[in-house]
């Protein structure tokens, strides 16, 4: 049974890059037929696709935090991470990171993280 | 981008009776590509159907996905104690992939 799950810290500072990582179990991220992605959830704004890659490293970002957002795959690792840069309060929110495919199945429980100083 | 407007907000029902959701988007959504998802306090969005219309793996027939242009609809026929939750929708047919604001199915 494929299970991921985040990690990293749950308290960041303003202006300062989250980096989360999520560790894929029970199968390879290897597949072409899949891209692995995070997805973030705050009171705010909804659930919002941060964006995706595939296992050999094609990315895609949505525009609105394109400029701030890194993606990246170590397959050696079985594992995908996520960057974002110059954080803000409005960055607050649960990320969650998912296989994506028809529709997103699996996620991960997800991971609160709290920009503050 | 693709906006998808989920209707009502709120559906105060009864277990036993019949839940209509419905999602509406700006435009044509690619290949019927749309998605919805059963959300719990504390948990990840589940996957309850793709395509459209295709329910994922375990998930009861009670529950049903149907659309109609760029009208979505997600119906749960009888529902369950463990079916009040929130609903998302979600288009993956163009990027950026875009959610639903969510309906909220609680207990009448």
């Amino acid at each position: 049974q494929l299970q991921l799950q985040e990690s990293g810290p749950g308290l960041v500072k303003p202006s300062e890059t989250l980096s989360l990582s999520c560790i894929v179990s029970g199968g390879s991220i290897s597949s072409s037929s899949y891209f692995w992605g995070w997805i973030r959830q705050s009171p705010g704004k909804g659930l919002e696709w941060i964006g995706s890659i595939s296992y050999s490293g094609n990315t895609y970002y949505n525009p609105s935090l394109k400029t701030r957002v890194t993606i990246s795959v170590d397959t050696s690792k079985n594992q995908f991470s996520l960057k974002v840069s110059s954080l803000t309060a409005a960055d607050t929110a649960v990320y969650y990171c998912a296989r994506l495919g028809p529709g997103s199945d699996p996620w991960g429980q997800g991971i609160q993280v709290t920009v503050s100083s | 981008e693709i906006v998808l407007t989920q209707s009502p907000g709120t559906l105060s029902l009864s277990p036993g009776e019949r839940a209509t959701l419905s999602c509406r988007a700006s435009q044509s959504v690619s290949s019927s590509y749309l998605a919805w998802y059963q959300q719990k306090p504390g948990q990840a969005p589940r996957l309850l159907i793709y395509d459209a219309s295709t329910r994922a793996t375990g998930i009861p027939d009670r529950f049903s996905g149907s659309d109609s242009g760029t009208d979505f609809t997600l119906t749960i026929s009888r529902l369950e104690p463990e079916d009040f939750a929130v609903y998302y929708c979600q288009q993956y047919g163009s990027s950026p992939l875009t959610f639903g604001g969510g309906t909220k199915v609680e207990i009448k």
